[in-house]
Parts: structure tokens; sequence; C-alpha cells
């Protein structure tokens, strides 16, 4: 089955710097990368999602790389504001959408002030 | 659009006893609903698949018996925690995809369940 490998687990970084978190999948199949926010005790949010027909979205602040070949994809947040500090999860699937989703372990992203 | 509602928030019971967690999708129909676990600092793991109307598909490690899903409809899901015990305390969360959804996962807002 599919694994979902996320790096790093906690990333700190000064408020208004640009923050990467990087995750790698094992099925060649994946065609869709979706991107997770949650804050503590609520639920997950997606705020970007990808597909294996495109190789880089940005939404304002936001982006997403994939790279096929390489089979990893990335999440960058720049102009980091404290209200981006949650734990982001990156995940996988093969079905094009919801169905069959592999998280990634999270990582827990702290904006320094 | 795209609202998934999950309850209750919380629940505190005695060790042995059910406890049943619904999840509804408020302004969508949702073909298939999915049940996580998550235990602190941890990742969302995906215990099982519903789609309406059929039997759930757990995965592995899964005791169907003892976490029993029910899709009855289209805008309900529920979860009960059979005989529960001390370890099966956890945040449980269900999400809904559907045709309002376009495939995208929407999730509840977790259900705390505590079991003494």
């Amino acid at each position: 089955g599919e694994n979902v490998e996320q790096h790093p687990s906690t990333l700190s970084v000064q408020e208004g710097d640009s923050a990467v978190i990087k995750c790698t999948y094992s099925d060649s199949a994946s065609n869709y990368f979706p991107w997770y926010k949650q804050e503590l005790g609520k639920r997950p949010q997606l705020i970007i999602d990808i597909r294996s027909n495109v190789g880089e979205k940005k939404d304002q602040r936001i982006a997403v790389t994939l790279n096929k070949t390489a089979k990893h994809f990335s999440l960058h947040i720049t102009e980091t504001q404290p209200e981006d500090s949650a734990v982001y999860f990156c995940a996988a699937s093969t079905s094009g959408g919801a169905d069959g989703l592999t998280f990634g372990k999270g990582t827990h992203l702290i904006i320094q002030p | 659009g795209a609202v998934v509602s999950q309850h209750p928030s919380w629940v505190i019971c005695k060790s042995g006893t059910s406890v049943k967690i619904e999840c509804r999708s408020l302004d969508f129909q949702a073909t298939t609903m999915f049940w996580y676990r998550q235990f602190p600092k941890q990742s969302l793991m995906l215990m099982a698949t519903s789609n309406e109307g059929s039997k759930a598909t757990y995965e592995q490690g899964v005791e169907k018996d003892k976490f029993l899903i029910n899709h009855a409809s289209l805008t309900l899901s529920t979860l009960t925690v059979t005989s529960a015990h001390p370890e099966d305390s956890s945040f449980y969360i269900c999400s809904a995809s559907g045709r309002a959804g376009a495939n995208v996962l929407t999730f509840g807002a977790g259900s705390r369940l505590t079991v003494l």
C-alpha cells in the first residue's frame, strides 16, 4: 500500500520568513495530494491540493509543488504569520480524490514572533 | 458549503459501556464517509470507510465488532465503540466526501472519548 513520509516533524521559523514542508510517497499511481492544517483540538482543514497533471499550484502565501519523477511534493508558506502556527498534514491517494487518502505523520509549525 | 457536523464533541464513559458518535453532512450528500482515530501529536489513522447502504470496509488491525459503523443514509454515519476500555480513549474524527465536495474531504470537528 501507499506510504507517505513527511519531514520535518517540527519546524520553527521567524515570523515573516518562509516555511517548507516536504513529503514523499511510494505509490507511483498516486494522483491527488492535499495538504491539511490542524489547529490544536480542531478539525483538519484543507488548505491546498494538487493533482498529478500539475507541477505547481499557488494560493496567496501558500504554494505546493509536485515532482512525480522523484515522488515528492512540498508545501511552501511565505511571509509566515503567527496564525500559521499549527500541525500540517500531507496526504496522497490514487483515486484522484478523497478515497483512500494516506496521511503523513504531520509537521508542527511554530512561528516565532 | 460542505459542512460536516460531528457529535458529541467530547464524552466520558465507564469501562464496559458503549458510546455512539454521529457524523452528519449538513449541506451535501456524502456518498462516502471515513472514520479516523488520532492520538495526541500523531497523524490521522484511517479506521474504516463506509459507503451509504453497504457494509463498512475496515483497515487492517481495526476490530469491526468493536467499532461498529453504520451509514444508513447519505447524510449520516455513526461509529459505536462497544464495550469501551481505557485504551479506546482517543480523538475520533469523521470525514465525508460527496457530490457537493467534488471528492474533496471535509472533516467533522472530532469527538474526544475518555474511558474511565
